[in-house]
């Protein structure tokens, strides 16, 4: 199965900065998803970009997918405390199966 | 109350012994998901079923088993425990594109 693969792993910003992830992946898709988990909880979906779209914003999101290049990025705008977390992008390479990157660890510090 | 719910939330189990991880779910979904995630290698498809008749191997089904008793219910069976199955368990549900997932159970195999 393919795997996202995000980068950077771990980010650290001070509050009101901005986050920048990154994440590739190897086949066709239907869409790619980016979820948060916070410290071992159950992963959170935050915003969902299909193939066929370039950028899509949900509050202080934005996800931009480049499907030539294999891409995503998900930015968040005026990072806050309460956004540090892991960050995962899933590709959904067909009928719902999603294959998870490794993650990205971001820390906001106050 | 938690759209999905999974128990026991935390165990301790022994080499060799029999466990089952339950998960119900409240959305009114068919598709169900077993997942595991360990440290940096973000999560993992074990299993996932379309409907109560339907079941299907992931990425890394070897060691598990599964049963869907009924749309809300899924269930994960490790037939005779090892310490490399020591990991976080997440199940989850989806309708559409999202999924919903459970808080998780922490499994330790001694």
């Amino acid at each position: 199965s393919q795997q996202g693969e995000e980068d950077p792993q771990a980010l650290s910003i001070q509050e009101g900065e901005n986050a920048t992830m990154n994440c590739s992946y190897k086949t066709s898709i239907n869409n790619l998803q980016w979820y948060r988990q916070n410290s071992g909880r159950g992963l959170v979906h935050l915003i969902l970009i299909r193939s066929n779209e370039r950028e899509k914003h949900s509050g202080r999101l934005r996800v931009t997918l480049d499907t030539s290049k294999k891409s995503s990025s998900l930015l968040i705008t005026a990072s806050r405390a309460a956004d540090t977390a892991s960050y995962f992008c899933a590709t959904d390479y067909g009928n719902n199966r999603l294959a998870f990157g490794k993650g990205n660890q971001v820390v906001v510090i106050p | 109350d938690a759209d999905v719910t999974q128990t026991p939330r935390n165990r301790i189990t022994k080499t060799g012994k029999r466990i089952m991880l339950e998960c119900s779910q409240t959305k009114g979904h068919d598709r169900m998901y077993w997942y595991r995630q360990d440290p940096g290698l973000g999560l993992r498809l074990i299993y996932y079923s379309f409907d109560v008749k339907d079941i299907n191997k992931g990425e890394i089904s070897d060691g598990y088993s599964v049963s869907r008793q009924a749309q809300a219910k899924f269930s994960l069976s490790l037939e005779s425990a090892i310490p490399n199955q020591t990991a976080l368990y997440f199940c989850a549900t989806t309708g559409l594109n999202e999924q919903f997932f459970g808080p998780g159970t922490r499994l330790t195999v001694l």
